[in-house]
């Protein structure tokens, strides 16, 4: 079985452009997170989707940072414009319900 | 809120020695916990959990063991290999599957 799918791997970005990450999670699995990982730390929530809805987005910098679950499959989360310090690690990860979550292996930003 | 403090690192450890990492939550009701491993490059790992108190989790040697009365979920391997090298989390999630992460501990076993 497929696991938690994410592109792109890496991103090098300048500061002021706009950036997204896909995540495709796996099969059958309705709910959806999106973690930030800064360097030497643990993930933190971005946003939770159940299905289509996205139920918890409360620690999502909704100024610069816009996600969408179309369909309530595939995901993308958008930064724009980047800022220097959203360079960090961007996980996807996703569970049936509130079974166990499933990590993707990261997109790592690098904004210049 | 819900939180998680463990071990800090580096831990280094030659080959076939004892591990543990300390890991210890603060929470109001009773949450699920988990270890997750994340090797370099890589994404993380559920390396293995517990639902309720008492109950002891394992995978690939490695074991922990849900304590409600120290409020803790010590990692321990009784055996440790070069392949262990990495960074190790300790985690909660509440009812509603919110998790809250530690900071990790990353692990370096040499041969």
């Amino acid at each position: 079985e497929a696991g938690v799918v994410q592109s792109p791997r890496y991103k090098i970005i300048e500061k002021k452009q706009p950036v997204a990450f896909w995540c495709n999670p796996i099969s059958g699995h309705n709910t959806l997170y999106w973690y930030l990982q800064n360097l030497g730390q643990g993930p933190e929530l971005l946003i939770r989707y159940e299905n289509e809805e996205a139920v918890d987005d409360s620690q999502l910098p909704k100024d610069r940072f816009s996600a969408e679950r179309l369909k309530g499959v595939d995901s993308t989360l958008k930064i724009q414009p980047a800022e220097l310090g959203d360079s960090a690690v961007y996980l996807c990860a996703s569970s049936l319900g509130e079974d166990t979550q499933y990590f993707g292996p990261g997109t790592r930003l690098t904004v210049l | 809120g819900d939180s998680v403090t463990q071990m800090e690192g580096p831990v280094t450890l030659s080959e076939e020695a004892f591990l543990t990492i300390n890991c210890t939550y603060t929470a109001t009701g009773y949450p699920s916990l988990f270890w997750y491993v994340q090797y370099p490059g890589e994404g993380l790992q559920l390396l293995l959990k517990a639902t309720k108190a008492d109950d002891k989790g394992s995978n690939k040697g490695f074991e922990a063991t849900y304590r409600k009365e120290t409020t803790s979920f010590h990692l321990e391997k009784g055996s440790v290999q070069v392949s262990d090298s990495a960074v190790y989390f300790c985690a909660l999630s509440d009812l509603a599957n919110d998790m809250r992460f530690g900071a990790g501990t990353r692990l370096t076993v040499k041969p």
